[in-house]
């Protein structure tokens, strides 16, 4: 079954504890990403990534960190999480088309919920 | 800069009607545009794309959307509408022009079917 998968799907952490949410696709996707989900706020994209070893900002990076040594990987981390990344992730995933970046397909998403 | 904006937060339907959920965006050359839904504690799944030709797009679900470049809008419709489709919904864009390829999503609409 083609999908992307996260874990853990539910973490509360402590204030500074370093973590690692893990994204990974089936689908042989050049293109992954990671957008976090606020109330009020919709859908924000943190970082993107067009193929392996490359990868680029989106709207709200600060904080994170990112790596895609593997195409079908794409970790989210977190070195010193704070109480204001307590959001809703998900990652996604997409084959870039001539034009570029097409329908994405979605994890079940991860609730982050930092103390 | 690209942008979306999706002017309504919830939008109330009666099962049957014709429903409407608005979206209006901003980019400097010419846009790719999706459509995403949300069902309660799921991520986010593809509904339809434009990309170029038809400005009229069938999608999942016996959803539709008008791409209308004079008005800047790509509105989602459904000519009668089932308590099935009640969930959030997302409109997103992606500039051409841009190099990068940064995908700008809305704020969401939540979209209430009432038996």
């Amino acid at each position: 079954e083609a999908q992307v998968t996260q874990n853990p799907r539910y973490l509360i952490t402590v204030t500074g504890k370093k973590l690692t949410v893990t994204c990974s696709q089936n689908m042989n996707h050049e293109y992954m990403s990671w957008y976090r989900q606020d109330p009020g706020l919709g859908l924000r994209q943190i970082y993107y990534s067009m193929n392996v070893e490359v990868t680029d900002k989106g709207d709200v990076p600060e904080g994170y960190k990112v790596s895609r040594k593997e195409k079908r990987n794409f970790p989210l981390i977190l070195e010193s999480p704070s109480p204001n990344q307590t959001s809703l992730y998900f990652c996604a995933s997409s084959f870039v088309a001539s034009g570029g970046v097409d329908e994405q397909f979605f994890g079940p998403g991860t609730r982050l919920t930092v103390l | 800069a690209q942008s979306v904006a999706q002017p309504e937060d919830q939008v109330n339907v009666a099962e049957g009607n014709p429903l409407t959920v608005k979206c209006t965006y901003s980019v400097s050359g010419n846009p790719y545009l999706f459509w995403y839904v949300q069902y309660p504690n799921r991520g986010l799944q593809f509904l339809l794309k434009y990309i170029t030709g038809d400005n009229l797009v069938k999608g999942s679900y016996g959803f539709e959307a008008e791409f209308n470049k004079s008005q800047t809008s790509f509105h989602l419709k459904k000519p009668s509408a089932l308590v099935s489709d009640s969930a959030l919904y997302f409109c997103a864009v992606r500039d051409i022009a841009n190099r990068d390829d940064k995908i700008i999503f809305g704020k969401g609409t939540r979209l209430h079917i009432l038996p």
